[in-house]
């Protein structure tokens, strides 16, 4: 079974544009988070989906959006750009998040450099 | 050890020693904890997990430890291998109506000598 993928791999942008990311989960899962990653903040929940709907999300503000699509693949966009959304931007998937186990699988993230 | 929000701390072992991680974590009504391993360049990994009416849980070379009294938690990696080598981090998921908003700690990273 594949494991999660995203693209692009790595992203170069300058202030004041915006970015879209893309994530594909495993096949059969239906719950898809977002975290951003940085060496000052390490690993911050940005929001999930699941059955096409954001069912949680984190403290992040607006600039931040994503959407899940009914093959259950997700993106997320960043209006905006400021240097500090410079990150790695990590994508994990599950069966579904409310259950006893919440085992997710990450992909290997998008490493995004705001210039 | 670690604590969320701050450094990142190194733990050094050789190869076939135990290795013991630690973390604590913020929110004494936190119900699940889970710990991730990061090889450089990849995603996190799912290692083990634990509720909090455990204390202690079992895995493949690994034991996870909840000490709810002190709010810490550890990481037991047993005949620690030079694959070991990683950033390990916590995470702990706050009441949230059964829903996973996890908490990250910063990570320790571990790196074994063969």
């Amino acid at each position: 079974k594949a494991g999660v993928t995203q693209t692009p791999r790595y992203l170069i942008k300058t202030r004041g544009q915006q970015v879209t990311l893309s994530c594909s989960p495993i096949s059969g899962h239906r719950s898809v988070s977002w975290y951003q990653q940085t060496p000052g903040q390490g690993l911050q929940f940005l929001f999930e989906y699941f059955s096409e709907t954001q069912r949680n999300k984190g403290n992040f503000p607006g600039r931040f959006s994503g959407r899940q699509f009914s093959n259950s693949r997700s993106e997320m966009n960043v209006s905006t750009l400021e240097l500090g959304d410079s990150a790695l931007y990590l994508c994990a998937s599950s069966l579904a998040g409310r259950v006893s186990s919440y085992e997710q699988y990450f992909g290997p993230g998008t490493r995004l450099t705001v210039t | 050890g670690e604590s969320v929000g701050l450094h990142l701390p190194t733990l050094s072992v050789q190869e076939g020693d135990n290795s013991i991680i630690n973390c604590a974590y913020s929110n004494s009504a936190s119900d699940y904890f889970i710990w991730y391993k990061q090889e450089s360049g990849k995603g996190p990994q799912f290692i083990i997990d634990i509720r909090s009416n455990m204390d202690k849980r079992q895995g493949q070379r690994v034991t996870v430890l909840l000490n709810k009294t002190v709010k810490h938690l550890s990481l037991q990696i047993a005949a620690t291998q030079p694959g070991d080598s990683a950033v390990y981090f916590c995470a702990e998921n706050p009441p949230s109506g059964g829903s996973y908003i996890p908490t990250f700690g910063r990570g320790t990273s571990l790196i074994v000598h063969p």
